[in-house]
């Protein structure tokens, strides 16, 4: 069936470090969505990109959609142990109303 | 604004024992939908709704019905419960049409059956 996939599953990183996390559908997407959980939390919207190629910056946040609308990023520069939580994306698949979240990576950053 | 809120926070039940989670916003919003987080897994959608008296299946349906009498309200129910459907519960609520369909959740049920 149809799907957004998402790697890596977890990231270690030192602070400091940059981190990236690439989401993939099976589908072209009309948009795609990343949201941010911290431990013991509910996700929380983070952005929406809708065009092709589009790039979208949040202070040390970085999204990318793809050319084909079947892929994106999320680019963490220097983080920091508030970075630390679960990454998801979540795009609308087969003409749904409601978006299909990937499995979501976890970010684990070591002071 | 309360934005979206769901009760219990904590549950325990039985197999067979049949319960309501609770889910309300205050925001207007037409789309309210359920998911079930389990890990490794992600939140994956069991129903969803995107106006008063329309209610739909998502990925993961069974053992679980909806419905949406008000636009404000959209509980959950469990029927039989089993081991399986122990997770955390998210209720979410998003403005729907055409606008940015940011996804606004509730704090969480955590559930677990015996």
């Amino acid at each position: 069936g149809q799907q957004v996939m998402q790697i890596p599953q977890y990231q270690h990183v030192q602070e400091g470090e940059d981190f990236t996390t690439y989401c993939n559908s099976s589908t072209t997407l009309s948009n795609i969505q990343w949201y941010k959980q911290r431990p013991g939390g509910h996700p929380v919207f983070l952005i929406q990109l809708v065009k092709s190629g589009e790039v979208k910056k949040q202070k040390r946040l970085t999204f990318q959609f793809g050319e084909a609308k079947k892929n994106s990023s999320l680019h963490i520069t220097a983080t920091q142990t508030t970075d630390v939580g679960t990454y998801f994306c979540a795009g609308p698949l087969g003409g749904s109303y409601i978006p299909t979240f990937g499995r979501g990576t976890s970010l684990i950053v070591h002071p | 604004n309360a934005g979206v809120t769901q009760t219990p926070k904590f549950q325990v039940l039985k197999t067979g024992q049949s319960m309501t989670l609770q889910c309300a916003q205050d925001m207007n919003h037409e789309y309210m939908s359920w998911y079930r987080q389990d890990p490794g897994m992600g939140l994956r959608l069991i129903h969803y709704s995107v106006g008063a008296g329309i209610t739909d299946q998502g990925e993961v349906p069974n053992g679980y019905n909806v419905s949406r009498s008000t636009t404000e309200d959209f509980p959950l129910r469990l029927l039989s419960a089993a081991p399986s459907q122990t997770s955390v519960y998210f209720c979410a609520s998003s403005f729907g049409g055409n606008h940015i369909n940011e996804q606004f959740f509730g704090p969480g049920t955590r559930l677990t059956v015996l």
